[in-house]
């Protein structure tokens, strides 16, 4: 168990909709990474949270945003779905953001865009 | 960009045996981090090993063990005396000092033949 919790486990929606993906990090931790893995992009960075502010940007589609909380919990927007998006979404932490510092991983939301 | 390569998508060991995976990457950076990540069937992604590129010392962690290249942009994993709970997806991973996610390769499936 890596600390980070994800919320849900799972998720089937519809195309065209729009579904909130949470994250908790570890305890102490201020930083927030958002991962895609799809069996056609492989695992991809999305976008990084520092504290509450964005602070990097991967291959995140306009259609797809987050924030981070006062509460340092962390949400992953995703609207207008496609077929395309069924995917592994996961969420990482670290405490400062560092480069050198280890990314603890979540277990991940499954989602399936039908 | 920076890009990884893993050009195994699989390698089959037999248990107790030792296996190296292999992992290339592309970077005009001189400062950055290397790492080895486990996907098990859980999905669950969890750190293997990690490497400093300023180190020259190859890191190692066990069972676990890497051959650091850095003029080479190599970056292999080795797993000695191979346990049937080493079997699960590896990704390499690169992360450039600074703020930015991971960029993973796409991974080698490893079989641990009993």
């Amino acid at each position: 168990d890596s600390g980070v919790t994800q919320t849900p486990k799972h998720l089937i929606t519809a195309t065209g909709q729009r579904v909130t993906l949470r994250c908790s990090p570890r305890s102490g931790d201020l930083s927030v990474y958002w991962y895609q893995q799809s069996l056609d992009q492989g695992l991809q960075f999305l976008i990084q949270y520092y504290n509450g502010e964005e602070r990097a940007k991967g291959n995140i589609l306009e259609r797809f945003s987050a924030q981070q909380f006062p509460d340092l919990h962390s949400e992953l927007n995703l609207s207008s779905l496609e077929l395309g998006d069924s995917a592994l979404y996961f969420c990482a932490s670290t405490q400062q953001g560092l480069a050198r510092e280890t990314q603890y991983f979540g277990p991940g939301t499954r989602l399936l865009v039908l | 960009a920076q890009t990884v390569t893993q050009s195994q998508p699989e390698m089959s060991v037999q248990e107790a045996e030792t296996v190296t995976l292999s992992c290339t990457y592309d970077t005009s950076e001189s400062d950055y981090y290397l790492f080895w990540y486990k996907q098990p069937p859980s999905r669950q992604m969890i750190l293997v090993i990690r490497q400093e590129a300023y180190k020259q010392q190859n890191a190692t962690e066990n069972r676990f063990s890497v051959n650091f290249q850095k003029a080479a942009k190599s970056f292999s994993l080795k797993i000695s005396d191979s346990q049937l709970g080493d079997a699960a997806m590896y990704f390499c991973a690169y992360r450039r000092k600074g703020a930015d996610g991971l960029t993973f390769g796409k991974g080698t499936h490893l079989i641990i033949q009993p």
